[in-house]
């Protein structure tokens, strides 16, 4: 069964430092997320993306975050300056189809990167 | 966004068969009704989706009254490894986000 992957697991950085986390979602899939879950807190929505532009964001996407499709497989979310609150497990999902109506479109996440600021 | 609410937590034994029932009272038109099931640091995994009636796949079963103001997922004979967090979504959109709430954390007992 096909599914989304994301590289690293764990990501440990200091405060200040830029951080890429990667995303290969399911190849015929069009839509792509980014989502956060702080420990022990909701999954949290921060970015979609579709047809090589941002569709929606969260007030959390502020402008030290931003994503990027570089080629036809890969979905990064760059996190220019990480704090402290940015510790969190970061989520990439995709869908696959444009939605008409009929059925509204499963998400598939992938297994998640633990991103640790210190 | 229709809201839902969702009991926080379950205990189940193993074996037995549990039923988690979600109220959507202002539920749309076009709204689907979707659950997801997340483990301890993993990824929300979709379990099943509906729009009315009933639905079952391998997973599980999701009953929807003709109302659609509710609905339950039923998970046949529970094992241990079905404990995890379940949640219950409603929407429209396929490109939409997905809005989470706290879900139901279902404690399964030997």
């Amino acid at each position: 069964e096909p599914e989304v992957t994301q590289t690293p697991s764990h990501q440990v950085t200091q405060m200040g430092q830029e951080v890429i986390l990667r995303c290969v979602p399911i190849s015929n899939h069009l839509y792509f997320y980014w989502y956060r879950q702080i420990l022990g807190q909701k999954v949290e929505f921060l970015v979609s993306f579709y047809n090589n532009e941002i569709s929606e964001k969260s007030e959390i996407f502020d402008d030290q975050f931003s994503v990027e499709r570089p080629d036809g497989s890969n979905f990064t979310l760059k996190i220019r300056s990480t704090k402290l609150e940015d510790s969190a497990m970061y989520f990439c999902a995709s869908s696959a189809i444009v939605w008409s109506g009929g059925s509204t479109d499963t998400q598939y996440f992938g297994p998640g990167t633990r991103l640790t600021v210190l | 966004l229709a809201k839902t609410t969702q009991p926080i937590s379950m205990d189940s034994y193993e074996g037995q068969e549990v039923n988690i029932t979600c109220s959507h009272n202002n539920i749309a038109t076009n709204d689907y009704i979707t659950w997801y099931q997340q483990f301890p640091s993993q990824g929300p995994r979709f379990i099943i989706q509906g729009y009315k009636t009933k639905v079952t796949n391998e997973v599980a079963s999701l009953f929807i009254p003709a109302d659609r103001k509710s609905s339950t997922l039923s998970l046949p004979r529970v094992s241990l490894s079905d404990t995890a967090v379940y949640y219950c979504l409603v929407g429209s959109g396929g490109y939409q986000k997905v809005t989470f709430g706290i879900g139901t954390k279902l404690q399964v007992i030997p």
